[in-house]
């Protein structure tokens, strides 16, 4: 049963700094992996998607890698502002099933 | 223009009643999915429906029951409602091409008293 997980849980950084998320997932057989933003009280706005053949995604400032043979992904974000202020969601699009399953997310917040 | 739209957005109701959450997505999907968030904020799948029929049903209480009248709509639930169902719901739609991006719905938080 694929398990996703996310590190760190929470993550304060000045407003400017380079910044990188982590999430790994026990079952390399996924379809692609999806990072999605949560503000809070709202819905998930989605990032990027990375397919499974994929190494990279790149949107903006943002890029999100993919290893899949070490069952990892990172989403690096630039110069970070605190409008990025949210919990930060990857999810991983199980491979014999339809179902997207999500990490734990990191709550993020950028101090001005 | 919403692509996921989910009704009502915010629901109260006592314990014991009977309520329901409607989904429409507007994209042309095949499959749509109904997410619980607890209050650890941990989402889980609930059900997922491809083209009308059930093809997902995790660990979830017979009192949960998702109708889907077509492909674009999949409605949710709730018979006897119970404290520990008191959570966000959200509801997703995906293309059935093999490498495609899921949509989310806003959610919809319900608060059973």
């Amino acid at each position: 049963k694929q398990e996703v997980t996310q590190i760190p849980a929470a993550l304060s950084v000045p407003e400017g700094e380079n910044l990188v998320l982590n999430c790994s997932f026990t079952d390399s057989a996924i379809y692609n992996l999806q990072w999605f933003r949560q503000d809070p009280g709202k819905g998930l706005t989605s990032l990027l998607l990375i397919q499974s053949s994929q190494r990279e995604q790149t949107s903006g400032r943002l890029n999100a890698s993919l290893d899949k043979s070490s069952g990892r992904s990172t989403l690096y974000i630039a110069a970070s502002q605190p409008g990025d202020s949210a919990t930060y969601l990857c999810a991983a699009r199980d491979f014999y099933g339809q179902n997207f399953v999500f990490g734990p997310g990191t709550r993020l917040s950028v101090l001005p | 223009d919403t692509a996921v739209s989910q009704t009502p957005k915010y629901l109260v109701t006592q314990m014991g009643n009977d309520k329901s959450i409607k989904c429409e997505q507007n994209l042309g999907h095949d499959t749509m999915y109904w997410y619980k968030q607890d209050s650890k904020k941990f989402l889980k799948i609930m059900f997922s429906y491809n083209n009308k029929e059930l093809i997902i049903n995790e660990t979830v209480p017979n009192r949960f029951s998702p109708k889907s009248p077509d492909k674009a709509h999949l409605n949710l639930h709730i018979n006897s409602l119970e404290l520990g169902d008191s959570a966000v719901y959200f509801c997703a739609s995906r293309s059935d091409r093999m490498n495609t991006e899921a949509f989310f719905g806003q959610g919809t938080r319900l608060t059973v008293v």
